[in-house]
């Protein structure tokens, strides 16, 4: 069974600095990974998605995940943060029966 | 061009009751997943309809039961509704999933409080 294991509960970064979320993720196939972001009170939102064009894959507002079968990684990136970015951001696997498998999701806090 | 719509935003409910939860698709979408999000947790996969038909189920009991109709919204039922239903619960919408990296698009959720 596909799954995917945030590494990080809660990421704290100051206004500017960069943000990493790690996300690992285990799958017996080819998987298709996703990044999504929920704001408070608000739905979920697609950053990217990594299709198996190209293992680098960029995204809205900025962020971009690297996929490294090597390590089972789809770590998220952004160089410079936000005061919007501050969120709960969710790593997501879909396999061949098409349901999205969420991870526990890691809370995002911008420090000004 | 309209998102994902669901209905009621916030229900409260007391033990045993049902439910039901609506949601409308994102204009030309025909696939219509529902998904669990209880406090502080993902959201759990609930189940995915298509062409009317139930095509996809999670590990949730059959007091969870859905429908599908012609113009592609959908219904969530949860019958004898326990405590642990508290949760928001979120609709998603998308083209038939013919691959995994198709795009499913959510909607804002509906709050469920069980008392």
């Amino acid at each position: 069974a596909q799954s995917v294991t945030q590494l990080d509960s809660h990421v704290s970064v100051s206004e500017g600095t960069p943000v990493l979320l790690r996300c690992n993720y285990s799958s017996s196939y080819s998987p298709s990974l996703f990044w999504y972001v929920q704001h408070p009170n608000k739905g979920l939102q697609l950053l990217l998605k990594y299709t198996s064009a190209a293992t680098l894959v960029k995204g809205i507002n900025g962020f971009e995940a690297e996929f490294k079968k090597s390590e089972t990684s789809f770590h998220l990136t952004k160089p410079s943060a936000h005061m919007s970015d501050a969120a709960e951001y969710f790593c997501v696997v879909s396999v061949a029966d098409y349901k999205l498998s969420f991870g526990a999701g890691t809370t995002v806090t911008v420090r000004a | 061009d309209a998102g994902v719509t669901q209905s009621p935003t916030h229900l409260i409910k007391t033990r045993g009751q049902q439910v039901t939860l609506r949601c409308s698709p994102k204009s030309g979408h025909d696939t219509v997943s529902w998904y669990q999000q209880a406090l502080g947790q993902g959201p759990q996969f609930i189940f995915q309809y298509y062409e009317e038909e139930e095509r996809q189920r999670g590990n949730f009991p059959d007091r969870f039961s859905g429908h599908q109709f012609p113009n592609y919204s959908s219904e969530l039922n949860v019958n004898a509704l326990l405590l642990g239903d508290s949760a928001l619960y979120l609709c998603a919408s998308s083209l038939v999933l013919a691959l995994s990296t198709d795009t499913q698009y959510f909607g804002p959720g509906t709050r469920l409080t069980v008392l």
